[in-house]
């Protein structure tokens, strides 16, 4: 268990559909990562929040969006879903977000039908 | 802008074997390195990471890996692989002092351990 807690595991969803993925990083980790894993693109990130502010953006689409909550939970939202929307998505935590390599949680596998 | 070429999509070997994953970056600025490992089903765990300081980094599992900035390279070696190493596994770099550590990750190489 790497402390990086994410749910559902599982999601099934329809094309056109928006969903939730959460993730509670580890105990006392401010920072937050969302990346995405696909058989087209691989591992690619998506964006970074830190004690509740957007800190990085990567390759994430305009129909998703993320934030951090006080509690310091994080939550990615995918809407108007397509199939080629289906991957894995992980968060991974860190202490600060200036620490280089950081903690991943087993991810949510997305699969859009 | 980064990039990260693992130069072998698949990697089959047998037990007790000597390995070699090859990894090769692209960065006009100083990097951070990273080996992930990926179990079937299971998340990213790393292996090891370069920061600073010695080349030559062990980590987890009897892996090691050694930064090679005249070749951009950062291979990772095991001496002898057991079943268990059986997984995924992905080479990643950062900017130093970024600010933001993202990775970007290369394509990641399967090690197949033959009994």
């Amino acid at each position: 268990d790497s402390g990086v807690t994410q749910t559902p595991k599982h999601l099934i969803t329809a094309t056109g559909q928006r969903v939730t993925l959460r993730c509670s990083p580890r105990s006392g980790d401010l920072s937050v990562y969302w990346y995405q894993q696909s058989l087209d693109q691989g591992l690619q990130f998506l964006i970074q929040y830190y004690n509740g502010e957007e800190r990085a953006k990567g390759n994430i689409l305009e129909r998703f969006s993320a934030q951090q909550f006080p509690d310091l939970h994080s939550e990615l939202n995918l809407s108007s879903l397509e199939l080629g929307d289906s991957a894995l998505y992980f968060c991974a935590s860190s202490v600060d977000g200036n620490s280089p390599g950081y903690t991943f949680g087993s991810g949510t596998r997305l699969t859009v039908v | 802008a980064q990039s990260v070429t693992q130069l072998d999509s698949q990697v089959p070997v047998f037990e007790e074997a000597p390995v070699e994953l090859r990894c090769n970056y692209s960065s006009s600025v100083s990097v951070y390195l990273f080996w992930y490992v990926q179990y079937p089903n299971q998340g990213l765990q790393l292996l090891l990471k370069y920061l600073s300081g010695s080349t030559l980094v062990k980590g987890i599992n009897g892996f090691e890996a050694e930064f090679n900035k005249s070749q951009t390279s950062f291979h990772l070696r095991k001496p002898s692989v057991h079943i268990s190493d059986t997984a995924e596994y992905f080479c990643a770099v950062s900017e130093s002092g970024a600010g933001s550590y993202q990775l970007t990750f290369g394509k990641g190489t399967k090690l197949s351990v033959i009994p």
